[in-house]
């Protein structure tokens, strides 16, 4: 049983570009939240999808913005990226009325 | 806004020692969840407690939730080597966000 999934492992953009991160849950699960981990910090919830629409949003500016496909899987996309976005991205899935979360590997993005 | 604090911040233990890694909150949550995360490494879950004086335990590690459920503990018994890691509090409402702690890197010594 494949777990959560993301795509692509390392990432390096140029300030002001735009990026896609994508993520695959765990089979079985239909929500997928996006977390952003700053090096020496807890991840910070993004926003969450479920039934392709985001249900909750933390504390981040309308540059990032995302979407959920049909089949549960889900993208973040950043615009205009700053260097303060360099971070490891991390998507989570579960079910929508679950308490646990599990996690991909991440995505570490660097914005030079 | 919902905030976790961990303590300690950083622990360096020779192998055998135990130890104890202390989440606090000023607010209740539904449920607290533990991960371990390797550096460059998604966090990868632990335990998971929901009611409040609740006790798990998983081999060596005992984790534990506060009567009001604002706090918990997570104990390592006689540490080895491959514990090492990051360890991650969060707490979190059914099919909501997860709060993280900032965590506690743990460094067992051989």
């Amino acid at each position: 049983d494949a777990g959560v999934t993301q795509s692509p492992t390392h990432l390096i953009k140029t300030r002001g570009q735009q990026v896609t991160l994508r993520c695959s849950p765990k089979s079985g699960h239909d929500t997928v939240s996006w977390y952003q981990q700053a090096l020496g910090q807890g991840p910070q919830f993004i926003f969450q999808y479920y039934e392709e629409e985001e249900r909750q949003r933390g504390n981040f500016p309308d540059r990032f913005s995302g979407h959920q496909f049909p089949n549960y899987s889900s993208e973040l996309n950043v615009n205009a990226l700053l260097l303060g976005d360099s971070a490891l991205y991390l998507c989570a899935s579960s079910g929508y009325r679950d308490y646990e979360q599990y996690f991909g590997p991440g995505t570490r993005l660097t914005v030079t | 806004t919902q905030l976790l604090e961990q303590s300690p911040q950083f622990l360096s233990i020779q192998e055998g020692e135990n130890l104890t890694v202390y989440c606090n909150s000023s607010s209740v949550f539904s449920s607290l969840q533990w991960y371990r995360q390797e550096p460059g490494e998604g966090p990868v879950l632990l335990v998971t407690v929901v009611t409040g004086g609740e006790v798990k335990k998983l081999k060596r590690l005992t984790f534990q939730f506060g009567d009001a459920r604002k706090d918990s503990s997570l104990h390592i018994t006689a540490a080895q080597t491959g514990d090492t890691g990051l360890y991650l509090c969060a707490g979190g409402e059914y099919g909501n966000k997860l709060v993280f702690g900032a965590g506690t890197i743990l460094r067992v010594k051989s």
